[in-house]
């Protein structure tokens, strides 16, 4: 039973924007978006987050659908670093408290 | 400042032992989770504690999973009786107060041999 929907794999070339996207048409509206990702044997790294409007920091970008049901992750300029799982994360209230991670999308940055 | 850690970084125990996990939260954050990764698998969460509460316990695999954090830091994540399907990665995760942002630990290499 997905509570997020992400497609398994991406390729981005280097230097290029990276374009995530997540679906999670059941998310309540007091319910944050937040994206992690995990490089290979490491615990997941905190990305970003947000509740309606977009969102930017000094990683990336979250672009939130107006109606909240799905969310795009931009990272701008793509490196060889940035290549690892992206997970996107929602609370769902409605089901105890419980934090479920997405699919998760293996992003892999070619030079 | 320090992270979030967890003891030991592997463990290898044959089937039917029982293993303790150990995670030391970020100092002052009063939210800690745990979750699992078999490999090559996305996160499954199994639960969490606001101060030394865990108000919801469903997400453990069996009642051979337990949990349980005292004076609102450590927490010991325990499975009796273990089994080969319990082999994953267990990750530990704190953040200042629920919704906001998780920080990970290392994980705990568990292997059932």
């Amino acid at each position: 039973d997905a509570k997020t929907t992400q497609p398994p794999s991406m390729d981005c070339a280097e230097g290029r924007a990276a374009n995530l996207p997540c679906n999670h048409s059941t998310i309540s509206g007091n319910e944050y978006v937040y994206w992690y990702r995990q490089i290979h044997s490491q615990g997941p790294q905190y990305i970003i987050h947000g509740l309606k409007n977009n969102e930017t920091n000094e990683m990336a970008s979250l672009i939130i659908t107006e109606d909240r049901k799905s969310s795009t992750l931009i990272l701008p300029h793509a490196t060889l670093r940035d290549t690892a799982v992206y997970y996107c994360i929602v609370r769902f209230s409605n089901t105890g408290n419980q934090f479920y991670f997405g699919t998760g999308t293996s992003l892999t940055v070619i030079p | 400042g320090a992270g979030v850690s967890q003891s030991p970084s592997n463990k290898v125990t044959e089937k039917g032992k029982d293993v303790e996990l150990r995670c030391d939260p970020i100092s002052g954050h009063t939210a800690l989770y745990w979750y699992r990764q078999s490999l090559g698998q996305g996160l499954e969460f199994l639960i969490y504690f606001q101060g030394n509460s865990a108000p919801d316990k469903s997400g453990l695999p069996s009642d051979r999973f337990s949990a349980e954090r005292t004076g609102g830091s450590v927490s010991t994540l325990t499975i009796q009786r273990t089994q080969q399907e319990d082999s994953a990665v267990y990750l530990c995760a704190s953040s200042l107060a629920l919704d906001y942002e998780q920080y990970f630990g290392p994980g705990t290499r568990l292997t059932v041999t």
